[in-house]
């Protein structure tokens, strides 16, 4: 398809697990950032990317979380040692033009 | 700190009338605003968006509105159509980067 595409679509995991979610930007994006969003809030960010370079990874809420894009198109965002906190929708956005960022559906994230 | 604010959590608006989203920022430094949509179980949608030069900018139904000295922004939807149901989020940047959410306002039109 032509829009961002992520996976897995749902991730259910057990506390202290890894995960690993990827994401497709739009072919030609230079731009890529990630978001999480908890139920009943808006996205926030949480480190952005141009080409392969980390820019921003202010977001990050600590150190078990871990993004890479090393060859400047697929993204791969990890968490370690999984807690329930981290039970959200991961939401990855592409963008060629700085203006809009186009957002993928998501990968829903649950911690038992 | 909420930078980014959308204090009515849902509007109901019957079909051809008009939608006004409302949106209140405290981060003078924001200079791109945006408006998004999002459909349960899909990513957030980008309708409609504005530079800090503007005051205006439309967009067929869909109209936004800048206000810098109040913070103050607002999406205008008409006429509003029963497909246009959804969680509208509104969104600021510094320089194109990364964006401040709000926290949404659920749009429910009826027949």
């Amino acid at each position: 398809g032509a829009g961002v595409s992520q996976s897995p679509r749902y991730k259910v995991a057990k506390r202290g697990q890894d995960v690993a979610l990827r994401c497709d930007p739009i072919s030609g994006h230079v731009s890529l950032f990630w978001y999480q969003q908890a139920l009943g809030q808006g996205p926030e960010f949480l480190t952005y990317f141009q080409n392969e370079a980390q820019l921003d990874k202010s977001g990050l809420p600590s150190d078990r979380f871990f993004a890479e894009r090393p060859e400047g198109s697929v993204s791969t965002l990890k968490i370690q040692r999984t807690q329930q906190e981290d039970s959200a929708v991961y939401l990855c956005a592409s963008s060629f033009t700085p203006e809009a960022q186009h957002f993928g559906d998501g990968t829903r994230l649950s911690i038992l | 700190d909420q930078q980014v604010k959308q204090n009515s959590p849902s509007l109901s608006v019957q079909e051809g009338r008009i939608s006004i989203l409302n949106c209140d920022y405290t981060n003078s430094m924001f200079d791109y605003f945006l408006w998004y949509k999002k459909y349960p179980a899909e990513g957030p949608t980008f309708l409609i968006s504005i530079s800090s030069i503007k005051d205006k900018n439309e967009d067929g139904r869909f109209t936004v509105f800048l206000n810098k000295s109040a913070k103050h922004l607002s999406l205008h939807i008409v006429p509003s159509q029963p497909g246009d149901s959804a969680v509208y989020f509104c969104a600021a940047s510094e320089g194109f980067q990364k964006l401040v959410f709000g926290t949404g306002t659920r749009l429910l039109v009826s027949p």
